[in-house]
């Protein structure tokens, strides 16, 4: 299976300032995805990137709060932009590299706490 | 919008007793799969499941993929300490919807 790694793992921001997350992946795939989980809860998608194109994004979710870059078909960014303390969560990339062998591969996730 | 329930949300089990967390598609899903998120880690993939009526085994793990293709049950056999974390499951809706849907997760303890 793809092996992702994910920086930074943790960060405590100020409001106001941005953050950007970084993945790489050890192989190429067409589809990146980010999610967000807050503590104790279930993940939810964020946006698809693309390599190539516009990042697709979900409902509640805007490309002006959440910028996403994916210049190859082994990384991508995800920027939290003018954070605020609602935005304290752990985000986490995937992909799907090995479909119904290997599923989702996550990576280790970003600890983001926002004061 | 496609939605997943999982239930329960919290099981609390002495060890060696067995334990099943449930999930129920609003609509008919191309395929499911569940994953393990350990205390702290980041969520593991564990098996998909792709046919109507599927059954498969890993080990002290069985899982089903209902008739219908809108639920979905794991179920462990004498659970052990290592059992423990969130364990979730994940639909896909079918043609072109690639994205994976999550259910809210069954946080599962064991007492030894």
């Amino acid at each position: 299976s793809a092996v992702i790694s994910q920086k930074p793992s943790r960060d405590i921001c100020q409001r106001g300032t941005s953050l950007t997350i970084q993945c790489q992946v050890d192989s190429q795939v067409t589809m990146m995805f980010w999610y967000r989980q807050q503590p104790g809860q279930s993940l939810t998608l964020i946006a698809t990137a693309n390599q190539g194109s516009e990042a697709t994004y979900e409902s509640g979710f805007v490309i002006d709060k959440f910028p996403i870059s994916r210049p190859n078909l082994t990384f991508s960014t995800l920027t939290v932009s003018n954070m605020s303390p609602e935005d304290s969560s752990i985000y986490l990339c995937s992909v799907d590299a090995q479909g119904a062998v290997y599923g989702y591969t996550f990576g280790s996730g970003t600890r983001l706490t926002v004061v | 919008g496609q939605q997943v329930m999982q239930i329960p949300q919290y099981q609390h089990v002495q060890e060696g007793e067995d334990f099943t967390t449930y999930c129920n598609s609003s609509t008919t899903l191309s395929n499911i799969q569940w994953y393990k998120q350990r205390p702290g880690g980041h969520p593991v993939f564990l098996i998909q499941l792709v046919k109507s009526g599927e059954v498969k085994k890993q080990k002290r793990l069985t899982f089903q993929f209902g008739e219908a293709k809108k639920n979905s049950s794991l179920h462990i056999t004498a659970t052990q300490t290592t059992d423990v974390g969130t364990y979730f499951c994940a639909g896909r809706g079918g043609g072109s919807n690639y994205k994976l849907t999550f259910g809210k997760g069954t946080l599962l303890t064991v007492n030894p």
